[in-house]
């Protein structure tokens, strides 16, 4: 799987548009680009994932470049409660198997008041 | 029901001891995961079961022993652990193949004396 570069830490505040970069200039053709976060203590919550076009759902938008090799996370209105770390992981898509889902480090974003 | 649960939710366990962590899903998914987790780091994959067969293991210590009993429940056996293992253990499933999103549980925060 190809790795991921995020900044270590992000702050937003309450209200506006959290923007989160990710690096992933090794994808490969038949590789996803995830989003995961998780709040202090639980489980990864799935956000959104993408191969190239851009997503949206009711968490969250993603826009891919055109040559995939980075992505921006976008949460429209931040609250308090998306303070979390968030992860961009690149999958593989290929059926038939059971693929890796590899955390990188991820980026620790606070939302202030 | 998107529900990945874990029991027991702490564990605390001698050097000696033999303890199971145990994780069930009944949404179908054929892929399930096992992670650990320590303070402050992204979660670590340990093993894939692909149609409740072990397809990987990355490079684990034999005193982690997975078993999936069958397609819902997956079953990591503990023996002779040391105090180093202790971490948040996280199980997750997906469907088969990589371009659906894995669901995660909250985890057993395990912790050896």
């Amino acid at each position: 799987d190809a790795k991921t570069t995020q900044p270590p830490s992000m702050d937003c505040a309450e209200g506006r548009a959290a923007n989160l970069p990710c690096n992933h200039s090794t994808i490969s053709g038949n590789e996803y680009v995830y989003w995961y976060r998780q709040i202090h203590s639980q489980g990864p919550q799935y956000i959104i994932h993408g191969l190239k076009n851009n997503e949206t759902n009711e968490m969250a938008s993603l826009i891919i470049t055109e040559d995939r090799k980075s992505s921006t996370l976008i949460l429209p209105h931040a609250t308090l409660r998306d303070t979390a770390v968030y992860y961009c992981i690149v999958r593989q898509g290929t059926t038939g198997t059971a693929s890796k889902l590899t955390f990188g480090t991820g980026t620790r974003l606070q939302v202030t008041l | 029901d998107t529900e990945v649960t874990q029991t027991p939710k702490h564990l605390v366990m001698g050097m000696t001891n033999k303890k199971s962590l145990k994780c069930e899903q009944h949404m179908g998914h054929r892929a399930m995961y096992w992670y650990k987790q320590k303070a402050k780091k992204p979660p670590e994959l340990m093993f894939v079961y692909s149609y409740e067969k072990l397809s990987i293991n990355e490079s684990v210590p034999s005193r982690f022993s997975p078993e999936c009993p069958n397609s819902s429940l997956l079953n990591l056996h503990l023996h002779a652990l040391q105090p180093e293992d202790s971490a948040l253990y996280l199980c997750a499933s997906s469907q088969y193949g990589g371009s659906t999103e894995a669901f995660f549980g909250q985890g057993t925060r395990l912790t050896v004396v």
